[in-house]
């Protein structure tokens, strides 16, 4: 089955403790994605990859860090977690970005920074 | 950069009824319009798009308009049922360079029985 996943799905964690969201795709896509969703806010991109090796910022990249070693992984990484980053993310995929293919989103990873 | 504002947030109907929620963004040089759904729990999912060399576009009981000249964008959803329930999301991108979506702050579709 064609998809993109998250895991965790839910972690609580403690201001400045470093963590790690997972995402992985297995439709061989291109492009992948990070977006945190936040009441009143839409989603909005952190970061994204065109390409293995290919990283660049979106709206809002303060205090996130990605890497795109394989092209089916894109962990978020967060060094130093604060309250608020405590936010719904989620990671996308597609063939050749956003311009001309739809994006699959994951499931979501529920993040409270206490 | 662009700005996508998004109208109603929530929206509550009853079955059967029509419901339409409206975009308007700022970058005139956007040309592709898609609108996601949010179920509960989780990731947006594409339910249609529109490209701005087309003025309307439908599949079965869900279409969209889109008005260049006075940029925005509509989603109409007719003869809505229950599982027509969820966060909606419109976005929009110009093709041409851009690598990101800019999304809508969502609206809260709520059918009622």
């Amino acid at each position: 089955e064609a998809q993109v996943t998250q895991n965790p799905r839910y972690l609580i964690t403690v201001t400045g403790k470093k963590l790690t969201v997972t995402c992985s795709q297995n439709m061989n896509h291109e492009y992948m994605s990070w977006y945190r969703q936040d009441p009143g806010l839409g989603l909005r991109q952190i970061y994204y990859s065109m390409n293995v090796e290919v990283t660049d910022k979106g709206d809002v990249p303060e205090g996130y860090k990605v890497s795109r070693k394989e092209k089916r992984n894109f962990p978020l990484i967060l060094e130093s977690p604060s309250p608020n980053q405590t936010s719904l993310y989620f990671c996308a995929s597609s063939f050749s970005g956003p311009r001309a293919d739809t994006q699959y989103f994951g499931p979501g990873t529920r993040l409270t920074v206490l | 950069g662009e700005n996508v504002e998004q109208h109603p947030s929530t929206l509550s109907v009853q079955e059967g009824d029509s419901a339409v929620i409206k975009c308007t963004y700022s970058d005139s040089a956007s040309n592709y319009f898609p609108w996601y759904k949010q179920e509960l729990g989780k990731g947006p999912q594409l339910i249609i798009d529109i490209r701005s060399n087309v003025g309307e576009k439908k599949d079965q009981r869900i279409a969209v308009t889109l008005n260049k000249t006075a940029k925005h964008f509509s989603l109409h959803i007719t003869e809505t049922q229950p599982e027509d329930s969820a966060v909606y999301f419109c976005a929009a991108i110009y093709t041409g360079t851009a690598s990101k979506l800019t999304f809508g702050t969502g609206t809260r579709l709520q059918v009622t029985l």
